[in-house]
């Protein structure tokens, strides 16, 4: 069974600070890495891809991958309140077009103002 | 980019009757068709993998008779909710792929479903 792990949350920041997600992954064949943002009542748009090792950054997201240890975070700089949101860790075990990605359950993000 | 049409957005239905819902790649093709559900504060579980031309593979625990896929084009995927229940409520997602080699997917809008 092929899971991905993440905590739920709610993670609370303050405006401007740094937003850690974490996320875990059970199948080491594992071969892409995506991170989700999802507002409330709406589908999920992608922030974030990440394939290799190390750390991927796009403006005020860097992803970081470590294949070794199984796991996949997302730093978010200088929060703001519209990076409240749910953000979901997805991970695709090949890379193909007909390989479903694999979620997990969100982690709920409160940026405070 | 990649863009995907998901119709309806929203649709409220007796139990007993059947709701179809609809998701259009509108400048790709779809060779793959990815049909998503997601109960409040849960996370996105597939229920099924459709193909053009060929019978979806359905997720374990996902009655294939109650959720119709069909695929018959690639710019269009339908899933048909038979004998909807109020257990059946939730938010659908329809995901699509272009192809072998394709890193990332695209997703529709969404429909919420509720059945009264």
């Amino acid at each position: 069974q092929k899971e991905v792990e993440q905590n739920s949350g709610p993670l609370s920041v303050p405006e401007g600070a740094i937003a850690s997600l974490n996320c875990t992954y059970s199948d080491r064949g594992s071969q892409s890495f995506f991170w989700y943002r999802q507002y409330s009542g709406k589908s999920p748009e992608l922030i974030m891809s990440i394939y290799s090792n190390g750390d991927k950054e796009d403006g005020r997201f860097t992803a970081q991958l470590n294949k070794a240890s199984q796991y996949v975070s997302l730093l978010i700089r200088d929060s703001q309140p519209s990076d409240s949101a749910t953000y979901l860790c997805a991970v695709k075990s090949r890379n193909s077009g007909n390989t479903p990605l694999v979620f997990g359950k969100g982690t709920r993000l409160s940026v405070i103002a | 980019g990649a863009v995907v049409s998901q119709h309806p957005s929203w649709v409220i239905c007796k139990s007993g009757t059947s709701v179809k819902i609809e998701c259009r790649s509108l400048d790709f093709q779809a060779t793959t068709m990815f049909w998503y559900r997601q109960f409040p504060k849960q996370s996105l579980m597939l229920m099924a993998t459709s193909n053009e031309g060929s019978k979806a593979t359905y997720e374990q625990g996902v009655e294939k008779d109650k959720f119709l896929i069909n695929h018959a084009s690639l710019t269009l995927s339908t899933l048909t909710v038979t004998s909807a229940h109020p257990e059946d409520s939730s938010f659908y997602i329809c995901s699509a792929s272009a192809g072998q080699g394709s890193y990332g997917y695209t997703f529709g809008s969404g429909t919420r479903l509720t059945v009264v």
